[in-house]
């Protein structure tokens, strides 16, 4: 496995403003992923990030609304943008490392908004 | 499109056994994976199913049915740490993406 650092670890923000969160690996990897855990729910994916080119988003989600950059291969940003107390969930990275995808993921990042 | 179930909370004793299923309907399947996530921390690895059959791992074991769309999570000899909640995913050939179940919340008791 990589080790997985998330900056940062928790933020409470306010309404209308934005947030960015910062994924570090240790080793390179190909693939990046976002997450998004609201409160007592399972993960949802957000985007792949993936190096040098624009993120793939899922069924939901905008790049307006959560701008990625991966400007190598052991880092990754989530801007989590005008925000609103709908937003306030735990953001997770993942990075896949394996032929299998097999995915680990950071710490998490906490974002409450007011 | 992707549709995973599983049990949303579950109880067990200390000591026994447990099983929790998952069913899944994916296109573009490759391979059924298991996470365990203690409250407050991220998710962790346990299993990969991508053959049929059993696969075990100490305490813990997963088998996998491709034809009928079905897994299930084993663990034995349950201890109090053991209480998380489990969540079943699937992973997405052509996009090297894992899609997750709601969880199954397991709580164990003495």
């Amino acid at each position: 496995s990589a080790v997985i650092s998330q900056k940062p670890s928790r933020d409470i923000c306010q309404r209308g403003t934005s947030l960015t969160i910062q994924c570090q690996v240790d080793s390179q990897v190909t693939m990046m992923f976002w997450y998004r855990q609201q409160p007592g729910q399972s993960l949802t994916l957000i985007a792949t990030a993936n190096q040098g080119s624009e993120a793939t988003y899922e069924s939901g989600f905008v790049i307006d609304k959560f701008p990625i950059s991966r400007p190598n291969l052991t880092f990754s940003t989530l801007t989590v943008s005008n925000m609103s107390p709908e937003d306030s969930s735990i953001y997770l990275c993942s990075v896949g490392l394996a032929v299998t995808d097999t995915q680990y993921f950071g710490p998490g990042t906490r974002l409450t908004v007011l | 499109g992707q549709n995973i179930d599983q049990p949303t909370e579950m109880t067990a004793t200390e000591g026994a056994i447990v099983q929790i299923n998952c069913t899944y309907q994916t296109s573009g399947f490759n391979g059924l994976f298991w996470y365990q996530q203690h409250a407050g921390e991220a998710p962790t690895f346990l299993s990969y199913n991508v053959l049929d059959g059993l696969e075990e791992k100490g305490r813990f074991s997963s088998f996998l049915s491709r034809s009928k769309g079905y897994s299930y999570l084993l663990l034995k000899e349950l201890q109090m740490k053991d209480s998380a909640s489990y969540l079943c995913a699937v992973g997405h050939s052509s996009a090297s993406k894992i899609i997750f179940g709601s969880g199954t919340r397991l709580s164990i008791r003495p």
